[in-house]
């Protein structure tokens, strides 16, 4: 059983669309991070949520934490091709020393 | 960029050869992870490390061991490697428990 569901799985979108995926999950979390991963890359951390209901903006990029922190939402308004990539949602395990990813979404915007 | 260094970046080896994977970081950093990445799977967490010779396994540990003897370095042992463990393994490095630099991946292939 997947501690973080991801979806969708796969999205293709022409480029100027707006798009949002989602992360979620029956546990509750302390905190919840999305990355960015490119092809033959290492993902790379693009924000980091904490409090229930947060909302944080990262240029066209906006990411949400649900109030009762169990999942979150990543929101592109206008996409690019640069914003082509695999979307990761990441959360601490118990001892804080661990993370947990989820599947991933794969995004890729049409010129 | 963080520095982190992953090598080989590309392997190929037979089935039941040993194997072993090295992360290299000039970031001075005391929590070090080894991951897998697999389609369908995400991030998985194989080992992880937060000092000098102390690690803890992850949640796929087994047919794999790993060694940190200095700080910089983290090593990723298959004392006999299966075809089940072809993947694309990823390096990562922490400081602080809620943010990781990843390494751009080593790619295995195991005949």
């Amino acid at each position: 059983t997947q501690l973080l569901e991801q979806s969708p799985q796969f999205l293709s979108i022409q480029e100027g669309e707006n798009l949002t995926v989602y992360c979620n999950s029956s546990s509750v979390f302390s905190s919840l991070q999305w990355y960015r991963q490119e092809p033959g890359e290492g993902p790379v951390l693009l924000v980091t949520v904490v409090t229930g209901g947060e909302v944080k903006k990262l240029k066209r990029l906006t990411f949400q934490f649900g109030d009762a922190r169990k999942d979150s939402s990543l929101h592109i308004t206008a996409a690019q091709t640069g914003d082509t990539g695999l979307y990761l949602c990441a959360v601490p395990g118990n001892t804080g020393n661990q993370f947990y990813f989820g599947t991933g979404t794969s995004l890729t915007v049409i010129p | 960029d963080a520095g982190i260094t992953q090598s080989p970046r590309h392997k190929v080896t037979e089935t039941g050869t040993p194997v072993t994977l090295r992360c290299h970081q000039t970031e001075n950093h005391r929590y070090m992870y080894w991951y897998r990445q697999d389609p369908g799977h995400g991030l998985r967490l194989i080992h992880y490390s937060y000092g000098v010779k102390d690690t803890d396994k992850g949640e796929v540990s087994d047919g794999y061991s790993v060694s940190r003897s200095k700080t910089e370095d983290f090593l990723l042992t298959l004392e006999s490697a299966t075809s089940s463990q072809t993947s694309v393994y990823f390096c990562a490095i922490s400081e602080i428990y809620n943010e990781q630099f990843f390494g751009p991946g080593t790619r295995l292939t195991v005949l």
